[in-house]
């Protein structure tokens, strides 16, 4: 079974840069799958990030994509997201996803258990 | 705010029926396949229904998916203590170069 796994600093200060890294495992990077990052604030709904294919093409959420930038490394089988300039408005709990789009069974599955970033000085 | 709209929560008691709706426009709901995502308090969502009513495996029969025009739906049958969870529609977004969205989320208490 395919897993992933977020890491990355829990704690960014205001107007830096929030990078956090996705790790696959028990599965290749380089499968017919787009790779997605969703985010979710503190006790509230889910928002899409973005997504990346291996071959270096991505898709980015139009209110987010002049900050964001989604890469993908094969050599260590994992995808990484960054974000500049963040401000309070982007903590939350960062999941990673895998999209088998044109797969039998399709959607976001699985998810990474997610990890919590903090802006905050 | 969300391009899809969900109602903020139901309820209802062990073994009733509850139907969630996710109403859209043409150019997400109505134009593309529908997800539908359960997280369960403290932990990551997870697929429920893929392809507008498709399970996946693992999942129970008492979920069902809908579509028609740009709404979607979710029903539970016999509702359980264990369906108690945040539940998201979600499909693709034509507009804007295209993208993912997702519905605002409902609240199932059972």
């Amino acid at each position: 079974q395919v897993q992933l796994k977020e890491s990355g600093p829990g704690l960014v200060k205001p107007s830096g840069t929030l990078s956090l890294t996705c790790v696959v495992s028990n599965g290749s990077i380089t499968s017919s799958n787009w790779w997605t990052w969703v985010r979710q604030p503190p006790g509230r709904g889910l928002e899409w990030v973005g997504e990346i294919y291996h071959s270096g093409s991505t898709n980015y959420s139009p209110s987010l994509q002049s900050r964001v930038t989604i890469s993908v490394d094969k050599s260590k089988n994992q995808f990484s997201l960054k974000m500049t300039s963040v401000t309070a408005a982007d903590t939350a709990f960062y999941y990673c996803a895998r999209d088998p789009r044109t797969a039998a069974v399709a959607g976001l599955s699985p998810w990474g258990p997610g990890t919590l970033v903090t802006v905050s000085s | 705010q969300s391009v899809l709209t969900q109602p903020p929560s139901v309820s209802g008691t062990p073994g009733q029926s509850v139907t969630i709706s996710c109403s859209g426009s043409r150019s997400n709901v109505g134009s593309n396949l529908v997800y539908w995502y359960q997280q369960l308090p403290g932990t990551a969502p997870n697929l429920l229904i893929y392809r507008n009513n498709n399970r996946p495996s693992g999942v129970p029969d008492r979920f069902s998916g809908s579509k028609s025009g740009t709404s979607a739906s979710l029903a539970i049958s016999g509702l359980r203590s264990e369906d108690e969870a945040d539940y998201y529609c979600a499909t693709w977004d034509d507009s804007l170069r295209g993208h993912y969205v997702f519905g605002s989320g409902t609240k199932v208490t059972v």
